[in-house]
């Protein structure tokens, strides 16, 4: 059974705090993604990753940087965070292409007080 | 660079009952279509795909999907609903660049909430 999981479901951080979050995956697929997701909004795509240690932007980068040391994990991080990064935050993985589907984690609901 | 407009923010609709939820996109190149669904407090699964071929396209749980590339859409039915259909629906489009490349992004819509009374 595939699976991506993300090492938070709930989470609670101060204005300034730097904070990670970090997903894995266990279907050895080389794309994983970062979306962002707040309601009336869908989702939007903060950082994808198609190789280790390669990055692309999404359409909402600023505030954020990715990282991807290993094949099956890929960490995001809100260098200093502020209120308006609260929000539900979802990871993605798959394999190249256009055509292949997206296996989404359970999500982090992000809080910064 | 792809858009998708989901045209209904919310469906409330009675059990056994028809749904459409619609999608229009907008692309200068051929695109690859999903449907996602998020079930509360989970993340999205794949519903059904239209990549080529048959404009019709049946998904997991009696959904089904017709591609229309005259119209640009790509609306999402079942014939009849369940309350555990109850749900946040994602139309999405994949980045496919001239030449048949892509990275395999996703552009999604803004989202439908099913919700089906008894």
């Amino acid at each position: 059974d595939v699976k991506v999981t993300q090492s938070s479901r709930y989470l609670v951080k101060r204005t300034g705090e730097k904070v990670f979050l970090e997903c894995v995956q266990d279907m050895d697929h080389e794309n994983m993604f970062w979306y962002r997701q707040d309601p009336g909004l869908g989702l939007r795509l903060i950082y994808f990753s198609y190789d280790v240690k390669m990055k692309e932007k999404g359409d909402i980068p600023e505030g954020y940087s990715v990282s991807r040391e290993k094949k099956e994990r890929f960490s995001l991080i809100l260098e200093s965070a502020s209120t308006n990064q609260t929000s539900m935050y979802l990871c993605a993985s798959s394999h190249a292409g256009g055509r292949k589907t997206q296996y989404f984690g359970p999500g982090t609901r992000l809080l910064v007080l | 660079a792809q858009s998708v407009t989901q045209l209904d923010s919310q469906v409330p609709v009675f059990e056994e009952a028809p749904v459409e939820l619609r999608c229009n996109y907008s692309s200068s190149v051929s695109v690859y279509l999903f449907w996602y669904v998020q079930y509360p407090n989970q993340g999205l699964q794949l519903l059904l795909k239209y990549l080529s071929g048959s404009t019709l396209v049946k998904g997991i749980n009696g959904f089904e999907a017709e591609f229309n590339k005259s119209q640009t859409s790509f609306h999402l039915r079942k014939p009849s609903v369940h309350i555990s259909d109850t749900a946040e629906y994602f139309c999405a489009v994949s980045d496919l660049h001239a030449g048949g490349t892509s990275y395999g992004k996703l552009t999604f819509g803004q989202g439908t909430i099913l919700t089906v009374h008894p």
